[in-house]
Formats: structure tokens, C-alpha cells, sequence
């Protein structure tokens, strides 16, 4: 079955600079990749998805790349802000979707 | 106000008891999950359901069981089998289902389960 490996566990990055999480799956059939966003004693919250056919994806400040033949994507977010503290997971999804174990993000003032 | 309901937020119970955890959808949405979140171990998957009386184990099925019998309603009963059962509860709901239509999933508030 799937398995998604989600780096580093924990982020800690000055406020205003930028923040990469890197994810790499072992299913080569799977073909839709969200990030989910969870905030403390709250529900995760899609922030953005990209589908195989897809290299990359953006959104406002949030960014998402897909390599398919290395079978890895990453979360890119740029001018990070206090409010983007939070444990963020990538999923990889062929008929169910399996989660990496999360990054706690720290955004530092 | 469309959504996912799960039932109770907090829950406790005695070793070697059967519980069982509510999750209610009227999202219209044909899939359905039950997912379990430890810390530092993200949400593994326990069961999944993509159509009415039809249900699939996830990575983490031992000691759970489920029934489907209607779309809005996909409850989780926690066995006295399952080793270690204190963990928070996840449930969400998808609208497509099958190989190559991955689509968001939306998650409910959760159950805080808590067995000693």
C-alpha cells in the first residue's frame, strides 16, 4: 500500500521569511496530492491540492510542487506570518488518501 | 449548515468495553473515513467507506469495526480488542470515490476518546 514520508517534523523560520516541507510517497499509481493544515484543537483544513497531470500549483502565498518520477512534493510558503503556525500533513491519494505524520511549523517573531 | 457531525467531543470508558463513535454527514458525499490521530504519528487510517453497505480496512483496522448502512452515517465501534484504544478520533467525508478521482476530504471535529 501507500506510504507517504513527510520532512523535517519539526520547522521553525523567522517571521516573513519562507518555509519548505518535503514529502515523498512510494505509490507510483497515486495521482492526487492534498496538504491539509491543522491548527491546535481544531480540525484539519485543506490549504491547497494538486493533481498528477500538474507540476505545480499556487496560491496566494502558498505554493505546491509535484515531481512524478521522483515521487516526491512540497509545500512552499513565502512571507510567512504569525498566523501560519500550525502542524501542516501532505497526503497522497490513489482510491484512499494516506497521510504523512505532519510538521509542526513555528513561525518566530 | 452542511457538514459532518461527530458525537460526543470527549468520551471515557472502562477497559474491555465496546464504545461506539457517531459520525453524521449531509454533505451528500458517497465516501467516508475514519481516521486516528496520536501525536507525532499523524492521522493513520482505520477504515474507509466509498458506497452504502460496502467498507474497506485502512492501514489500522485491528480492534474496529464499522457499518454503513445508510449514506449520512458511518459510525466506528472501538473492541475491547484494540490494545490501545485512548487516541482522538477523526471522521471525514469525500465526494468522489474510486481510483483516480481523489477529491478533498472534510473533516469533522473529531472524538476524544479516553479508555483506563
Amino acid at each position: 500500500g501507500e506510504n507517504v514520508e513527510q520532512h523535517p517534523s519539526t520547522l521553525s523560520v523567522q517571521e516573513g521569511d519562507s518555509a519548505v516541507i518535503k514529502c515523498t510517497y512510494s505509490d507510483s499509481a497515486s495521482n492526487y496530492f492534498p496538504w491539509y493544515k491543522q491548527e491546535l484543537g481544531k480540525r484539519p483544513q485543506l490549504i491547497i491540492d494538486i493533481r498528477s497531470n500538474v507540476g505545480e500549483k499556487k496560491d496566494q502565498r502558498i505554493a505546491v510542487t509535484l515531481n512524478k518520477t521522483a515521487k516526491h512534493f512540497s509545500l512552499h510558503i513565502t512571507e510567512t506570518q504569525p498566523e501560519d503556525s500550525a502542524v501542516y500533513f501532505c497526503a497522497a491519494s490513489d482510491d484512499k488518501i494516506i497521510f504523512g505524520k505532519g510538521t509542526r511549523l513555528h513561525i518566530l517573531p | 449548515d452542511g457538514g459532518i457531525t461527530q458525537s460526543p467531543k470527549y468520551l471515557f470508558r472502562k477497559e474491555g468495553q465496546n464504545v461506539t463513535l457517531s459520525c453524521e454527514q449531509n454533505l451528500n458525499h458517497d465516501a467516508m473515513y475514519w481516521y486516528r490521530q496520536d501525536p507525532g504519528q499523524g492521522l493513520r487510517l482505520i477504515y474507509y467507506s466509498q458506497i452504502v453497505n460496502d467498507f474497506q480496512k485502512g492501514d489500522i483496522a485491528e480492534g474496529y469495526s464499522v457499518s454503513r448502512e445508510k449514506k449520512e452515517s458511518f459510525p466506528l465501534t472501538v473492541t475491547s480488542a484494540q490494545k490501545n484504544p485512548t487516541a482522538f478520533y477523526l471522521c471525514a467525508s469525500s465526494t468522489t470515490t474510486g481510483i483516480g478521482s481523489g477529491s478533498p476530504l472534510h473533516f469533522g471535529n473529531g472524538t476524544r476518546l479516553t479508555v483506563t
